[in-house]
């Protein structure tokens, strides 16, 4: 099974901070990956697709880049709104796997 | 609109037995890859199983720890998933999403989610 190691597990960040959180798979998918954004209560939002495709909606602020084993996803000026917990997902072999998540925390 | 709509979670004993279902509305479902995930109490996200479209003949792939004991099928007149499980144990205890799956060039991503439907093992 692919592996994927999210780092860090809990950040808190201001309002307006460039946020970076990492995305590192067990070994190498191509692009199949994705990453979505859970708010406590609520289903996951499909953020990303594709390593760096924007989903339809989702406020340019957001974006992701990597490819192999290591992504990135970034949000150039962190909102109050943007608080929940994300989750990078690989869809290059069965099972999908999804990584352990990181909790992002509005200062 | 899309919409995916679970039913059927509860209150079951371990050894038990559950049919969960996912009602589909606002797109044409028979063209959809279709997902069940499921959330552990305060734990993150561990993917279920896939029935692929009619084009690919409803085949199905299934996670390890649930493989031989749950089975997905669909009816693609009705617009329905379902999830049948069986011998159920305390760590199948979650909430279950039903997920549709989109195909873009380069795989099938989850674009939509249900509301989700807690599924509690417990003597």
């Amino acid at each position: 099974d692919i592996q994927l190691t999210q780092s860090p597990s809990f950040l808190s960040a201001s309002v307006g901070d460039r946020v970076t959180i990492t995305c590192r798979a067990s070994q190498g998918i191509s692009s199949y990956l994705a990453w979505f954004q859970q708010k406590p209560g609520k289903a996951p939002k499909l953020l990303i697709y594709t390593a760096s495709t924007l989903q339809s909606g989702v406020p340019s602020r957001f974006s992701g880049s990597g490819s192999g084993t290591e992504f990135t996803l970034t949000i150039s000026s962190l909102q109050t709104e943007d608080f929940g917990t994300y989750y990078c997902q690989q869809l290059k072999s069965y099972p999908l796997t999804f990584g352990g998540g990181t909790k992002v925390e509005i200062k | 609109e899309v919409q995916l709509v679970e039913s059927g979670g509860g209150l079951v004993q371990p050894g038990g037995s559950l049919r969960l279902s996912c009602g589909a509305s606002g797109f044409t479902f028979s063209d959809h890859y279709m997902d069940w995930v499921r959330q552990a109490p305060g734990k993150g996200l561990e993917w279920v199983g896939r029935s692929r479209s009619k084009a690919k003949s409803f085949t199905t792939e299934y996670a390890a720890s649930v493989k031989g004991r749950f089975t997905i099928s669909r009816d693609d007149s009705k617009n329905s998933l379902c999830l049948q499980m069986n011998s159920l144990k305390t760590e199948d205890t979650a909430v279950y999403y039903c997920v549709r799956a989109k195909e873009v060039v380069g795989g099938y991503y989850f674009d939509y989610w249900g509301q989700g439907t807690l599924v509690t093992v417990s003597s």
